[in-house]
């Protein structure tokens, strides 16, 4: 079945920890996005990916780095620069100009 | 920038009543526009779109109609159900402007009661 696959579900990171999110798709989607929703909030881009080996700086960039080598993946990288890294992180994909698939997200909590 | 805004929550409704949730956008191209559902400790779900002026986009007894002469793109649903219980977001996506980047507003939380 094809789909977009996020782990691990869950994942605790302590300060001053980089960690690293996987995001994996098999749709041939074109395009790749993660995002951060905190309780209660909607969703705030941090970056997003239109084809390999190119990506952009969403909303919330700062303290997050992404890599996009192969089309399949996108990971993010939450690094010790982020000062409030607990959230929910959801990553997308779509074609180009077409309606996204998300993940079941990660929820990452700093202990 | 583009942006999207949509009615703050939560709303709270009977079952088979009607269901409203306004959306407005600001884009300075032509977007397309989207509602996804989010179901508790999930990810997002398309639930309609559309991509020109006009267009409505349906489905699950869901609807919305792309305004472009008031920049809105209004959720509907004649008769909601307990499983109708979620988050709904509006989305735009304006290729020409910003590429694929997707912009979604705040959410609005349905609660739906036997």
């Amino acid at each position: 079945d094809g789909g977009i696959t996020q782990s691990p579900k869950y994942l605790f990171r302590k300060e001053g920890q980089n960690v690293t999110l996987s995001c994996e798709q098999n749709l041939n989607h074109d395009a790749m996005y993660w995002y951060r929703q905190d309780p209660g909030q909607g969703l705030r881009l941090i970056y997003y990916s239109q084809i390999v080996n190119d990506f952009q700086k969403g909303d919330i960039a700062e303290g997050y780095s992404v890599s996009r080598e192969k089309k399949e993946s996108f990971p993010l990288t939450v690094t010790s620069a982020q000062k409030n890294p607990t959230a929910f992180y959801l990553c997308a994909s779509s074609i180009l100009e077409g309606s996204a698939f998300f993940g079941q997200g990660t929820r990452l909590t700093v202990v | 920038g583009d942006s999207v805004t949509q009615m703050e929550g939560p709303v709270t409704l009977s079952e088979e009543a009607f269901l409203t949730i306004n959306c407005t956008y600001t884009a300075t191209g032509y977007p397309s526009l989207f509602w996804y559902v989010q179901y508790p400790g999930e990810g997002l779900q398309l639930l309609l779109k559309a991509t020109k002026a006009d267009d409505k986009g349906s489905n699950k007894g869901f609807e919305a109609t792309y305004r472009k002469e008031t920049t809105s793109f209004h959720l509907e649903k004649g008769s909601v159900q307990v499983s109708d219980s979620a988050v709904y977001f509006c989305a735009l996506m304006d290729i020409k402007a910003a590429g694929n980047k997707l912009t979604f507003g705040g959410g609005t939380r349905v609660l739906v009661k036997p």
